[in-house]
């Protein structure tokens, strides 16, 4: 199963939006409402930010939003705060039953 | 409040072996998927090994026949053994809970680093 593919690095300015995509296959992204997102900061475990595409658990800010469009899924995080700069990984749950993370994006807040 | 705390890591040289263990507060592990992620010095998240609430057990081609994933309901504790190990292992391995087999992985552990070097 080759891993998600999504871009290396994304920046943004404080209050702007960005977007990042994870892109996949229909056994995986495309074929399935499973996908997730992790935020990662340096020397931490992930925290989940989005499940099942476009839900928020508990606690985490509206700021962030998922959605997704045949094989490609995204993230969207809106007004941007010096917090959010992390690494942001996808995943998705694949037809082998099993699970498959993209390649990690690294988020600089300008 | 769930908890899950990783201990077991350390130093190894290649070919040995490692028991990782992961304690679980706050749930109960054998009725949930509970999984090992691990993750390479800079690199990205990588899916080891599950083990289902009904007790099957998966493994990524990568470790499989040489790792096996494990859980003692008594001490509600989940457990990797890992051998013949590798320099590509090393990594910070993480537990990580799902409650559902399409679910996320919604509760992580800090982490243990496993080093393997001669």
């Amino acid at each position: 199963q080759s891993a998600l593919t999504q871009p290396a690095s994304v920046s943004g300015s404080p209050g702007q939006s960005i977007t990042i995509s994870c892109t996949g296959t229909s056994s995986d992204v495309g074929g399935y409402k499973y996908v997730s997102w992790y935020q990662q900061h340096p020397g931490k475990a992930p925290k989940l930010m989005i499940y099942d595409v476009s839900n928020r658990p508990s606690g985490v800010s509206n700021r962030f939003s998922g959605s997704k469009s045949g094989n490609t899924a995204s993230l969207t995080i809106s007004g941007l705060q010096a917090e959010d700069e992390a690494d942001y990984y996808c995943s998705s749950y694949t037809s082998s039953s099993s699970v498959v993370f993209g390649g990690g994006t690294k988020l600089t807040v300008l | 409040e769930v908890q899950l705390v990783e201990t077991g890591g350390g130093l190894i040289q290649p070919g040995g072996s490692l028991r990782l263990s992961c304690a679980a507060s706050g749930f109960t592990v054998s009725s949930n998927y509970m999984s090992w992620v691990r993750q390479a010095p800079g690199k990205g998240l990588e899916w080891v090994s599950v083990i289902y609430s009904g007790g099957s057990t998966y493994y990524a081609d990568s470790v499989k026949g040489r790792f096996t994933i494990s859980r003692d309901n008594s001490k509600n504790t989940l457990y990797l053994q890992m051998n013949i190990l590798r320099a590509e292992d090393t990594a910070v391995y993480y537990c990580a809970r799902r409650e559902a087999l399409t679910g996320p992985f919604d509760y992580w552990g800090q982490g243990t680093l496993v080093t393997v070097s001669s």
